[in-house]
């Protein structure tokens, strides 16, 4: 069964602290994506990958930064959190062209990250 | 500016009855739509896709029609089970881009 895992379900924190959340897939996808939810507008990407070592900015990259040293695992770092961050953060990915359907992502179970 | 819109932030329904999400789009460029479910403290899960070339596509209890002079789609359930209690996030993509656009989701509700 295709899995992605997320370090934490749930993590406080206070403000100005560095947060490093993990994401790590086993279906040997290609990209990978984080997003957080917040209620009203939806999921909205934060960045993504396409390859090890390869990040691209999303809508939303202000105040994080990502990490892509191995296929399978993708960190989202918050240099310093803000309680605007607070948020539900989810990683997902999916397969490159040619190895399957890479418009559909797979989900991991989300990080629900309250900065205080 | 959101590119993929669901203007109804909730639906209720009766069991049994037919359950009707819409999604709006408005970048011309998109040939690929999703449907995901969400349950609280999970992540999104993928329910059902269609491609541009296709107007209808169904699975089971799930339908989604496609209508691209209106750039307007749409997901039927039925009958709708208290299962499905969940919210819906419709997404578009392009052929070019790996990236999904998402709407902000429709909170779903089915009463006995």
């Amino acid at each position: 069964d295709v899995k992605v895992t997320q370090s934490s379900r749930y993590l406080v924190k206070r403000t100005g602290e560095k947060v490093f959340l993990e994401c790590v897939q086993d279906m040997d996808h290609e990209n990978m994506f984080w997003y957080r939810q917040d209620p009203g507008l939806g999921l909205r990407l934060i960045y993504f990958s396409y390859d090890v070592k390869m990040k691209e900015k999303g809508d939303i990259p202000e105040g994080y930064s990502v990490s892509r040293e191995k296929k399978e695992r993708f960190s989202l770092i918050l240099e310093s959190a803000s309680t605007n961050q607070t948020s539900m953060y989810l990683c997902a990915s999916s397969p490159g062209r040619g190895t399957g359907n890479y418009n559909e992502q797979f989900f991991g179970p989300g990080t629900r990250l309250t900065v205080l | 500016d959101q590119q993929v819109k669901q203007n109804s932030p909730s639906l209720s329904v009766q069991e049994g009855r037919i359950s009707i999400l819409n999604c709006d789009y408005t970048n011309s460029m998109f040939d690929y739509f999703l449907w995901y479910k969400k349950y609280p403290a999970e992540g999104p899960t993928f329910l059902i896709s269609i491609s541009s070339i296709k107007d209808k596509n169904e699975d089971g209890r799930f339908t989604v029609f496609l209508n691209k002079s209106a750039k307007h789609l749409s997901l039927h359930i039925v009958p709708s089970q208290p299962g499905d209690s969940a919210v819906y996030f419709c997404a578009a993509s392009d052929r070019y881009d790996y990236k999904l656009s998402f709407g902000a989701g429709t909170t779903v509700t089915v009463r006995a």
